[in-house]
């Protein structure tokens, strides 16, 4: 069975700081994909950011960074420069070996100006 | 708009009866899923369907929760004599493998707004 844990239920980052969300994983596939989605207030879900886990190099789009450690089973994201936008739920997701993705709890994220 | 629609936006009913939530993928999506998001909690898998195989109703919950998807596109989730604890968001997503060998889950879900459900 795969598990994805997000151990931080809420986070809060000054406006144009640096913030990161914690996610740790545990599958028994060689191949899989980690996400991490965002769902701000009474908004719909989107993805910010993929990662294939066969692929050493970490995910960057734009502010969105992921640190990807597979040893550790590890996917954290880094958001630089926050806005105000970014305020959200943060949910971690994982897909290997089959059509069903597992998500995290959520991380409640409040950017404070 | 291209997106993924759920209607309705609010559903409020009284315990035991039954609702219809509905979702419209995105056209050409041949994947889609139902997911409960309850307060606090992450996503709950309820439902899967692929192409004209037989949906996956594995998360289902109880015998209460049924669905169908017509035509390839449009999905229905009736809940029967709804309970308090039906209360939820129900979300749809929907999404395309990519690739001879890729899984939909693989690739990037596309979220609907969803429907919130509140069960007096």
């Amino acid at each position: 069975a795969q598990t994805v844990t997000q151990s931080q239920p809420e986070m809060s980052v000054q406006e144009a700081e640096t913030v990161t969300l914690s996610c740790t994983y545990d599958t028994s596939e060689n191949n899989y994909y980690l996400f991490w989605y965002k769902q701000p207030p009474s908004r719909q879900m989107i993805l910010v950011i993929r990662q294939e886990a066969y692929k050493q190099q970490n995910a960057t789009e734009n502010r969105f960074s992921v640190n990807f450690q597979k040893a550790a089973k590890s996917f954290s994201l880094k958001i630089s420069d926050s806005q105000l936008g970014d305020t959200a739920m943060y949910f971690c997701a994982l897909s290997g070996g089959s059509y069903i993705p597992t998500f995290g709890r959520g991380t409640s994220l409040i950017v404070h100006p | 708009g291209a997106g993924v629609s759920q209607s309705p936006s609010n559903k409020v009913t009284e315990k035991g009866k039954d609702v219809e939530l509905r979702c419209d993928p995105i056209s050409g999506h041949t994947a889609l899923y139902w997911y409960r998001q309850s307060l606090g909690q992450g996503l709950e898998f309820l439902i899967y369907f692929q192409g004209n195989s037989a949906p996956d109703k594995s998360g289902l919950p109880s015998d209460r929760f049924s669905a169908e998807r017509t035509g390839g596109s449009v999905s229905t989730l009736t809940i029967q004599r709804t309970q308090q604890e039906d209360s939820a968001v129900y979300l749809c997503a929907s999404s395309i493998p990519k690739g001879l060998a890729a899984l939909p889950s693989y690739n990037e879900q596309f979220f609907g707004p969803g429907t919130r459900l509140t069960v007096l």
